[in-house]
């Protein structure tokens, strides 16, 4: 079965860093792109950035470039989201995204993760 | 202006047909793109629709129903969902994406309720 399995919810306080994880299974990882999408709470879908884990390619949403690092170990077929100092305003749900190269560009996000669900209070 | 403009809501009773929209922003014209389709229900992760260009570039989900189809109005500048014979299932949030000057841009979704 082709599935994304993202790492748990986290609690953390204004300032503290975070890693969270995304693991492809089931499918060549180094042959497709993950993406991150972002959704606050009672809010719409924001796309974050992607990698393509095959060469580390990456691009990010001019909304979030420098507020975030996308990276990813081919090795174990995980992709990562981390901030370096959370804000209040990151508290959201976060879904890593499958997608491919098609003749014209990225396709659909057809296979997304389960979320997680990122809460930054002091 | 948003990119991508759908309606907040639209309610519509049960086997009843539902159009949703997906209007582009000005001077981006729809012709150009594909357009994506994805429901979210509540607590649980958006999962994809389907894709449309065109009649000869469209693509459906795996698994998704017929009854889900995508199509255009270029008069509107805008992509269309059509829900044919509505189900209480489909009682969710649709959301539209385009890939623009290579970012991808979801749309501001519309909440559907079967009455």
């Amino acid at each position: 079965e082709v599935q994304l399995v993202q790492s748990g919810a986290e609690v953390k306080k204004p300032g503290e860093s975070l890693k969270i994880s995304c693991k492809g299974s089931g499918y060549s990882f180094t042959s497709y792109w993950i993406g991150w999408v972002r959704q606050m709470p009672g809010k719409g879908l924001e796309w974050m950035g992607i990698i393509y884990p095959g060469d580390s390619d990456t691009r990010y949403s001019p909304s979030f470039q420098g507020q975030v690092t996308i990276s990813a170990d081919k090795s174990i077929s995980t992709a990562y989201l981390q901030w370096s100092s959370l804000k209040a305003s990151d508290t959201a749900m976060y879904y890593c995204v499958r997608t491919e190269w098609e003749l014209l560009g990225l396709g659909a996000f057809d296979i997304w993760g389960q979320g997680t669900m990122v809460t930054v209070s002091s | 202006q948003a990119v991508l403009t759908q309606p907040a809501s639209l309610s519509a009773s049960p086997g009843a047909s539902a159009s949703l929209t997906c209007t582009l922003r000005s001077g981006i014209n729809v012709g150009t793109y594909r357009i994506y389709w994805y429901q979210q229900k509540p607590g649980s992760p958006p999962q994809y629709l389907l894709r449309y260009k065109s009649d000869s570039d469209k693509q459906q989900g795996s698994g998704v129903p017929s009854r889900f189809s995508g199509s255009k109005d270029a008069s509107a500048n805008a992509g269309i969902l059509l829900i044919s014979g509505l189900q209480s299932e489909d009682e969710a949030d649709y959301y539209c994406m385009i890939w623009h000057s290579s970012a991808s841009v979801f749309g501001t979704g519309t909440k559907v309720t079967v009455l």
